[in-house]
């Protein structure tokens, strides 16, 4: 099976722009969660969506959206960006988890690298 | 609160000797327990987890990892470490009730030749 992908690999946006970046999940796989992932905070959840559906959210500003199609495909929308959203964004999928439980083993994408000038 | 500790920014260890990786987690009810690898500008890759049953998981690369439910530890191990098992290691939690992955601070991991 092909793997998690993400696009693009590499942005560079100004202040103030808006940012929409796409993941496609490994095939069958409903679940898709999103991650910032910065050197001083570490690793981040933005965000989980299921059969279209926002099923968690983390703790960030409303200026980041997500949503997900039928076919499980991903975007994550970052609007009014600020210097500080500079990070590696990542994308993970995972299939329906194990005896009726919400969560297995999660496949990640290589990330797309923003960098906000 | 549900949290997970790596307490050791970083650990060095030569290669060929014997390599231990810390996580400590505080969750409520049982919990599912994963270790994950990152790679230089790489996303992060699968390890091995613990859901329940023998609490010694084996995983990827010759890694493995002890489920010490008394002591709420989930510890990495590997008995003899690589120079390319240098990367950043992260331990995560998450329970069956509630998705959403609860992550450690990540561990830099440094094999010396």
């Amino acid at each position: 099976k092909a793997g998690v992908t993400q696009t693009p690999r590499y942005l560079i946006k100004t202040r103030g722009q808006q940012v929409t970046l796409s993941c496609s999940p490994i095939s069958g796989h409903r679940s898709v969660s999103w991650y910032q992932q910065t050197p001083g905070q570490g690793l981040q959840f933005l965000f989980e969506y299921f059969s279209e559906t926002q099923r968690n959210k983390g703790n960030f500003p409303g200026r980041f959206s997500g949503r997900q199609f039928s076919n499980s495909r991903s975007e994550m929308n970052v609007s009014t960006l600020e210097l500080g959203d500079s990070a590696l964004y990542l994308c993970a999928s995972a299939p329906p988890g194990l005896a009726g439980g919400l969560v297995d083993t999660q496949y990640f994408g290589p990330g797309t690298r923003l960098t906000v000038l | 609160a549900q949290s997970v500790a790596q307490p050791e920014d970083q650990v060095n260890v030569a290669e060929g000797n014997p390599l231990t990786v810390k996580c400590t987690y505080s969750v409520s009810g049982n919990p599912y327990l994963f270790w994950y690898v990152q790679y230089p500008n790489r996303g992060l890759q699968f390890l091995l987890k613990y859901i329940t049953g023998d609490n010694l998981v084996k995983g990827s690369y010759g890694f493995e990892a002890e489920f010490n439910k008394s002591q709420t530890s989930f510890h990495l191990k590997k008995p003899s470490a690589l120079v390319s098992d240098s990367a950043l290691y992260f331990c995560a939690v998450s329970m069956d009730s509630n998705y959403q992955l609860i992550w450690g601070a990540g561990t830099k991991l440094i094999i010396k030749p």
